[in-house]
C-alpha cells in the first residue's frame, strides 16, 4: 500500500520568506508526528498529533513555525519568515497512534533557504 | 524528561568484523524501537523488544533489552557494506511520543 508521502521533495527559498511543506499519511494512521534533522544529526521533535486531541506542539523552537492537520489526514508545517538556521530536511510520520506502534516515515523534504 | 542515549555516535568497521551499538535510557522503558536510515534515506523501522530480558534476530543483528528495560544493544556479526547507515533507538517519552537517541553512524572498510 502506499506510505508517508511529502512534498516538495527540495524546496529553496530565500531568507524571509514562508513556506510549507506538506505531509500524507498513511491512511487510518490516528498520529502524525514532524521532526526536524539537520546535516548529519538526529531527529529533532517538533509536533505531533494525535486524533482530535489539541497537538503537543513542545518541539516547536520558535513561533515562526507552526502547523495544522485538516481532517485528521493531511498535515502542513508552516514556517514564516525563514532563516537560514531552518535549513533541514523535515520528516514527517505516522503511526497507529500510541507510542507502542511502529512510526512510518516519509522521504522528506530538504529545505534551503538562501 | 526521559532521555535516550546512544553510543558510539560513529563506528568504523572493517567488512565481515562484528560490532555492538549500545542504547540507555535515563528510565524504564515499556518499549524500545529500533530505527535504521540509509544516507540519504529515511529512518525504516527495523524492531521492538517489549519484555525484560528480550532477545530477537534478524539474519546478522542481535537486539537485545535490558534486565531493567534501561538499555538496548544492537550486535552486527559479519559486517557487510549493505549495513552502512544511522542506526537510531527510541524509546516512548508519553503515551503517543518517541524519543530517539542521537544514533550510531556505521561506515564499513572494504
Amino acid at each position: 500500500g502506499a506510505g508517508v508521502s511529502q512534498s516538495p521533495s527540495n524546496k529553496v527559498t530565500e531568507k524571509g520568506k514562508d513556506v510549507e511543506l506538506r505531509c500524507d499519511p498513511i491512511s487510518g494512521h490516528t498520529a502524525l508526528y514532524w521532526y526536524r534533522q539537520s546535516l548529519g544529526q538526529g531527529l529533532e521533535f517538533l509536533i505531533y498529533f494525535q486524533g482530535n486531541s489539541a497537538p503537543d506542539k513542545s518541539g516547536l523552537p520558535s513561533d515562526r513555525f507552526s502547523a495544522e492537520r485538516t481532517g485528521g489526514s493531511v498535515s502542513t508545517l508552516t514556517i514564516q519568515r525563514t532563516q537560514q538556521e531552518d535549513s533541514a530536511v523535515y520528516l514527517c510520520a505516522s503511526s497507529l497512534g500510541r507510542s507502542y506502534y511502529e512510526q512510518y516515515f516519509g522521504p522528506g523534504t530538504r529545505l534551503t533557504v538562501t | 524528561g526521559q532521555q535516550v542515549m546512544q553510543i558510539p555516535q560513529y563506528q568504523h568497521v572493517q567488512e565481515g568484523e562484528d560490532f555492538t551499538t549500545y542504547c540507555n535510557s535515563s528510565t524504564t522503558l515499556s518499549n524500545i524501537q529500533w530505527y535504521k536510515q540509509r544516507p540519504g534515506g529515511h529512518p525504516v523501522f527495523l524492531i521492538q523488544l517489549v519484555k525484560s530480558g528480550e532477545v530477537k534476530k534478524q539474519k546478522r543483528l542481535t537486539f537485545q533489552f535490558g534486565e531493567a528495560k534501561k538499555n538496548s544493544s544492537l550486535h552486527i556479526t559479519a559486517t557487510q557494506t549493505t549495513d552502512v547507515g544511522t542506526y537510531f533507538c527510541a524509546g516512548p517519552s508519553n503515551d503517543y511520543k518517541l524519543s530517539f537517541g542521537a544514533g550510531t553512524t556505521v561506515t564499513v572498510r572494504a
